[in-house]
């Protein structure tokens, strides 16, 4: 079975940094592209950040280059979102996502609030 | 590629059949998803490639289009398909998501 576990969010200040993990199992991770995706306090969707299977390929939103950055380990079937200088803005559910199409899986997501 | 979605909301009855419209602006061939999102839930895949249902979605879903322009559709609206509905595509990256259409019952 396909499974997506993310972890690391929590209440963080304005101006202070969290790394999210996702841990992935059930699949041959290393064939597939992830994302994440984060959701705001009663609004859209949103891709944050995307990168290909085997890392070549790495996409940032405008709304985060810069802040934040997206990486993974093949060998720990694990990807991994670098987050700094947090705004209040960035407060969300980060959802970590496998590929797109007929092969996407979403985890439950972890919760960010970024407040004072 | 910006995705707009109409309508932002839809009222409708049990029983009605329901269309929501995804339009890309510009084209993107078939690559298209379409997600049910339940209130404090995890959205789900409905739909991928613009026309195939996603394993274990009621046959009541469809999915229609191509190119720039996109439906999806349920044909007897139930009781339990009250959600936020979102196309995405992925023909180039950024995969946008478009606003997101919400839907209750009348």
């Amino acid at each position: 079975e396909v499974q997506l576990v993310e972890s690391g969010g929590g209440l963080v200040q304005p101006g202070g940094s969290l790394r999210l993990s996702c841990a992935a199992s059930g699949f041959t991770f290393s064939t597939f592209s992830m994302n994440w995706v984060r959701q705001a306090p009663g609004m859209g969707l949103e891709l944050v950040a995307y990168i290909s299977s085997s890392g070549a390929t790495i996409y940032h939103a405008d709304s985060v280059k810069g802040r934040f950055t997206i990486s993974r380990d093949n060998a720990k079937n694990s990807l991994y979102l670098q987050m700094k200088s947090l705004r209040a803005e960035d407060t969300a559910v980060y959802y970590c996502v496998r590929d797109y199409g007929i092969n996407s899986r979403w985890g439950q997501g972890t919760l960010v609030t970024v407040s004072s | 590629i910006q995705m707009a979605q109409s309508p932002s909301s839809l009222s409708a009855s049990v029983g009605d059949r329901v269309t929501i419209t995804c339009q890309a602006s510009q084209d993107i061939n078939k690559y298209l998803n379409w997600y049910q999102q339940k209130p404090g839930k995890v959205p789900k895949l409905l739909i991928y490639d613009a026309s195939n249902l996603a394993t274990g979605v009621p046959s009541r879903f469809s999915g229609g289009g191509y190119g720039t322009e996109f439906t999806l559709s349920i044909s007897s609206l139930q009781p339990e398909d009250i959600a936020t509905y979102y196309c995405q595509h992925y023909d180039h990256l950024p995969y946008d998501f478009g606003p997101g259409t919400k839907l209750d019952i009348k």
